[in-house]
């Protein structure tokens, strides 16, 4: 079985240019999460996806971040403009999504490295 | 409000020792799942093991082991017999029934050969 596909794995930009990353979840997972985690910590998470809507954004910094899910199985997460601070590392996960249970495993991509000079 | 605490920030143990990597919990939940990954140098988070709060037995999975207290509120994580592919961040994370998970801030475990 596939796992959670990210891409691109590298990316390096100016400040207050724009980006965006892809993430193709595990086939049958409705649910999608983004995370940044920054060097040194652990994930944090962005947005939370069931299927094409959403289900919780309170930490997505919705000035300069925005997500979708269009048709409720690849997703795009964009920056725009980026800020210094955004260096970070973007993970996307997928899981079942029947709450609680044993479906509510987290699969994680490999990430996307943001640079931002 | 949840929390998840690793007072571990880095190890460094030779290979074949023992390592026990800590892992704190505070929830005002009564249901909620306990999880370990792990972060090799390639960055992709691998899920090792998921606990609900009603199961306590210890679990153990080749050579890892997992102790879950809920009287001391912690979840720690064993690798018996190290080996240099061990070497890797470890995060605990908790999550309640809406599937939130919070992760801690990792151990560094080094593995020296």
């Amino acid at each position: 079985e596939a796992g959670v596909a990210q891409s691109p794995r590298y990316k390096i930009i100016e400040k207050r240019q724009s980006v965006a990353f892809w993430c193709n979840p595990i086939s049958g997972h409705a649910t999608l999460y983004w995370y940044q985690q920054i060097l040194g910590q652990g994930p944090k998470l962005l947005i939370q996806f069931q299927n094409n809507g959403v289900v919780d954004d309170s930490q997505l910094p919705k000035d300069r971040f925005s997500a979708e899910r269009l048709k409720g199985v690849d997703s795009t997460l964009k920056i725009q403009p980026a800020k210094l601070e955004d260096s970070a590392v973007y993970l996307c996960a997928s899981s079942l999504g029947l709450r609680g249970g044993a479906k509510n495993i987290q699969y994680f991509g490999a990430g996307t490295r943001l640079s931002v000079l | 409000a949840q929390k998840v605490t690793q007072a571990q920030t880095e190890i460094s143990v030779v290979e074949k020792e023992d390592v026990t990597l800590d892992c704190v919990y505070e929830t005002r939940d009564t249901t909620y799942y306990l999880f370990w990954y792990k972060q090799p140098p390639s960055g992709e988070l691998v899920f090792l093991i998921r606990r609900n709060s009603f199961d306590e037995q210890n679990e153990i999975s080749g050579r890892y082991s997992w102790n879950f207290q809920k009287s001391t509120s912690s979840f720690n994580f064993t690798i018996t017999a190290s080996q240099v592919v061990d070497s890797a961040v470890y995060f605990c994370a908790l999550s309640n029934e809406d599937d939130k998970i919070i992760f801690g801030k990792g151990t560094r475990l080094h593995i020296l050969p």
